[in-house]
C-alpha cells in the first residue's frame, strides 16, 4: 500500500494481558515514530527509530512498554501486563528523513481498550 | 523544544478564508515551523512548513512574521472537510522527533 499501515485497527483486551501493535511504514522511509493519543488529548511521543536502532526511547511511559523494528521496516509496539490507563489510540508515523524538515506520514492508528 | 501558543478553538464559515495564529516567541534560528492537522478519527497529516519566508502549497499558505516570533496558517477558502485540530510545531533542524501541543480546534459552519 501507499501509506502507513497499522494493525489491528481495534483491540480490546483484559487488564493484565500483553498486546502487540504492528506498524508497516512507507517503503524506503528510514525514520519511524510511535505516538499515543488518549481520549480527547494531544499526541504523546513514545519512541523513535532510525533504521533498526532507537536513539530516543524517552517517551515510553514504563518498562511495560517496548518496541522493536526489524529489517528497517516493520515495527512492533508491545505492552505487557496492560492497565486501564493504557487505553488510547496508538499512532505510527514514518518519514523519509530524520531531519527537522522531514514530513511525517501517519497511519490511521490502533485503538486499544483495556477492560 | 521551543513552545508554541495557539487558541484552543476557532470558528469560521464555509468558503471564507481562515487565519490560524501561532505564537512562538522563544523560537531559535534553527527551528522550522511545521503545521499538521488531525481530522476526526484519523491520524495527523502534514500541512506545510517553513523557516523564514512565506510558503504556499496546494493546501494552505504559511505567513511567518519578520522576527519569526509568530506565524499564521491561512486556508484560503475553507470547506467543511477542513474542520480539524491544527497543530503548530517548532522543530529544530536536527531534532529527531515532532512534539505536538494541544492545537486549535477549527469548526467550519455551513
Amino acid at each position: 500500500g501507499a501509506g502507513v499501515s497499522q494493525s489491528p485497527s481495534n483491540k480490546v483486551t483484559e487488564k493484565g494481558k500483553d498486546v502487540e501493535l504492528r506498524c508497516d511504514p512507507i517503503s524506503g522511509h528510514t525514520a519511524l515514530y510511535w505516538y499515543r493519543q488518549s481520549l480527547g488529548q494531544g499526541l504523546e511521543f513514545l519512541i523513535y527509530f532510525q533504521g533498526n536502532s532507537a536513539p530516543d526511547k524517552s517517551g515510553l511511559p514504563s518498562d511495560r512498554f517496548s518496541a522493536e523494528r526489524t529489517g528497517g521496516s516493520v515495527s512492533t509496539l508491545t505492552i505487557q501486563r496492560t492497565q486501564q490507563e493504557d487505553s488510547a489510540v496508538y499512532l505510527c508515523a514514518s518519514s523519509p528523513s530524520w531531519t527537522g524538515t522531514g514530513e511525517l506520514f501517519f497511519g490511521e492508528g490502533s485503538r486499544l481498550t483495556v477492560l | 523544544d521551543a513552545k508554541t501558543t495557539q487558541p484552543n478553538s476557532m470558528e469560521s464559515n464555509e468558503e471564507e478564508p481562515v487565519h490560524l495564529p501561532c505564537n512562538h516567541s522563544t523560537i531559535s534560528g534553527t527551528d522550522y515551523i511545521h503545521w499538521y492537522r488531525q481530522l476526526p478519527s484519523q491520524g495527523p497529516e502534514y500541512v506545510i512548513h517553513g523557516l523564514t519566508s512565506n510558503v504556499n502549497n496546494r493546501m494552505a499558505s504559511l505567513a511567518i512574521a519578520e522576527d519569526r516570533k509568530s506565524s499564521t496558517l491561512i486556508l484560503h477558502r475553507a470547506t467543511l472537510r477542513d474542520a480539524a485540530v491544527y497543530y503548530c510545531i517548532l522543530r529544530d533542524w536536527g531534532a529527531q522527533k515532532l512534539v505536538f501541543g494541544q492545537g486549535t480546534r477549527l469548526t467550519i459552519n455551513p
